[in-house]
């Protein structure tokens, strides 16, 4: 069953340095998304990405993040400039067409990001 | 603002009971509605999604209803098993046709061998 993958799966980062999240999203999807969970806390929604765009983001996709689909396989995720409180699990997802009976999301396993 | 509420926040329960986990969404102007389980340390699964038109979903042991007037959702667990032990969440999408999920803090279930 296809599924979506991420890495890596933990990364520890001096705060200040740039970090690049890769994920490859489920083949024939064409909606793709990053969200945050913050240990204890809720899923968080950062943006999501359509035709090469981004077409939402929340408050927390400040200046600092960026997000890319560099070719066809890989969508990333970037922070320009890593703070403490970026620390958290971050959650690459896709779906399809977006029609209401195949828009489900289906999440990949995660990078754990570690500031120190 | 969408605030998504899931009660309880935790549930232990014998193997072999079906119990009921509850989600409630302040606003009623949903696209559609996805229950969740996510393993400790893990990522999230896709359980079943719901239609903003639709009343219920099924999928084997689980059974999720959706009252989109009243801002509810409830997911149905039948013969509940110990590998069912994990943190279910709620999440739903707004009508407008942006896709962003808001998530609610989920129900932690452990079903005792």
């Amino acid at each position: 069953e296809p599924e979506v993958t991420q890495t890596p799966s933990h990364q520890v980062t001096q705060m200040g340095q740039e970090v690049i999240l890769r994920c490859v999203p489920i083949s024939n999807h064409l909606y793709f998304y990053w969200y945050r969970q913050i240990l204890g806390q809720k899923v968080e929604f950062l943006v999501s990405f359509y035709n090469n765009e981004i077409s939402e983001k929340s408050e927390i996709f400040d200046d600092q993040f960026s997000v890319e689909r560099p070719d066809g396989s890989n969508f990333t995720l970037k922070i320009r400039s890593t703070k403490l409180e970026d620390s958290a699990m971050y959650f690459c997802a896709s779906s399809d067409r977006g029609r209401p009976s195949t828009d489900t999301q289906y999440f990949g396993p995660g990078t754990r990001l570690t500031v120190l | 603002k969408q605030e998504v509420t899931q009660i309880p926040a935790a549930l232990s329960v014998p193997e072999g009971e079906n119990l009921v986990l509850n989600c409630s969404f302040t606003d009623s102007a949903i696209y559609n509605l996805q229950w969740f389980r996510q393993d400790p340390g893990k990522g999230l699964t896709s359980l079943l999604l719901i239609q903003s038109s639709q009343r219920e979903q099924t999928s084997g042991r689980l059974n999720a209803s959706l009252d989109k007037s009243s801002g509810r959702s409830t997911l149905y667990i039948a013969a509940s098993q110990p590998g069912d032990s994990a943190t279910y969440l709620c999440a739903v999408s707004r009508a407008t046709g942006r896709r962003a999920l808001t998530f609610g803090s989920g129900t932690r279930l452990q079903v005792q061998p």
